[in-house]
C-alpha cells in the first residue's frame, strides 16, 4: 500500500527562523515520484517540486531546500529564514513513476504559521 | 498565477440543488483533473479528462458528473447536493496527462457551501 505521513499537523515559527517540514512515505514501488505543494491562505495549490526516486541529490531553490533520503523513506522540506508569506499548508505527495496523476497520494498536510 | 481558471470562486446553495463548476486549463494543456478538498477527507481525486475523453475516475459520487468540451474547458456538475458536499473543488491541468514528468497546475478552486 502507498501512504504519505506528515506527522506535524501545525507548526508555528517566528519570522527568520528555519523550519523543516517532515514527510515520510511508504511504497512498494521501486521507482516513484515525490512532490511538495503549497496551499496559501488564498486557497490555490502551488506546485513546488517533483523528485524522481532515482535522484537522491538534495535540491535547493532560494530559501527552500529538500532532503530526500531513501534509506529512511523521507522527503523533508526546509525553509530557511522563514517569512510571513511562507504561511501556508504544505502537502507532500507520492506517485509511481509510470503512472498518472490520478494515482497521486497526498499527505494530510502541515499547516505552517510564520509569526512576524 | 497558474494559468488555470475556475469559476465561480464561491458558491452557496441549498441541499437538493444542482450546481456547475467551470474550469479552463492552461493554454496547450489537454488534460484536466478535478479534486475535492474537505477537512475530513483531505484532497481527493475525482476524475480526469484528456482531450475530451474520460481518462481516469476516482472517488466520484454518482451524483457528480463531468465533461470536457472541444475547446478543452471542463465542467463538473454536482446534483442532489448534500451538506457533506461542502468543500473546495479544484481543477488542475497538465500537458498530456500520461506522464508524471509533466507538471500539474492547479486553479484557485471553487468553494462550495451547501446550506
Amino acid at each position: 500500500a502507498q501512504k504519505v505521513t506528515q506527522a506535524q499537523t501545525e507548526i508555528s515559527v517566528v519570522e527568520k527562523e528555519d523550519v523543516t517540514l517532515d514527510c515520510v512515505y511508504e511504497t512498494r514501488d521501486t521507482t516513484y515520484y515525490l512532490f511538495w505543494y503549497k496551499q496559501p491562505p488564498s486557497g490555490e495549490l502551488v506546485f513546488l517540486i517533483r523528485r524522481n526516486s532515482f535522484d537522491e541529490q538534495n535540491e535547493i531553490s532560494g530559501r527552500y531546500s529538500w532532503n530526500f533520503q531513501k534509506s529512511t523513506s523521507s522527503f523533508n522540506f526546509t525553509i530557511t529564514a522563514s517569512q510571513v508569506v511562507d504561511s501556508a499548508v504544505y502537502f507532500c505527495a507520492l506517485s509511481g513513476l509510470k503512472t498518472s496523476y490520478d494515482k497521486v497520494i497526498f499527505g494530510p498536510g502541515t499547516s505552517l504559521s510564520v509569526i512576524p | 498565477d497558474s494559468g488555470v481558471t475556475q469559476t465561480p470562486k464561491h458558491l452557496i446553495t441549498a441541499t437538493g440543488q444542482r450546481v456547475t463548476l467551470r474550469c479552463s486549463p492552461r493554454s496547450g494543456d489537454l488534460s484536466v483533473y478535478w479534486y475535492q478538498q474537505s477537512l475530513d477527507q483531505g484532497l481527493q481525486f475525482l476524475i480526469q479528462y484528456y482531450n475530451g475523453e474520460e481518462r481516469a475516475k476516482g472517488n466520484i459520487l454518482e451524483r457528480f458528473s463531468a465533461q470536457q468540451f472541444p475547446d478543452l474547458h471542463s465542467e463538473l456538475n454536482l446534483s442532489s447536493l448534500e451538506l457533506g458536499d461542502s468543500a473546495l473543488y479544484f481543477c488542475a491541468s497538465s500537458v498530456d496527462g500520461t506522464s508524471m514528468a509533466d507538471t500539474q497546475y492547479f486553479g484557485p478552486g471553487t468553494r462550495l457551501t451547501v446550506l
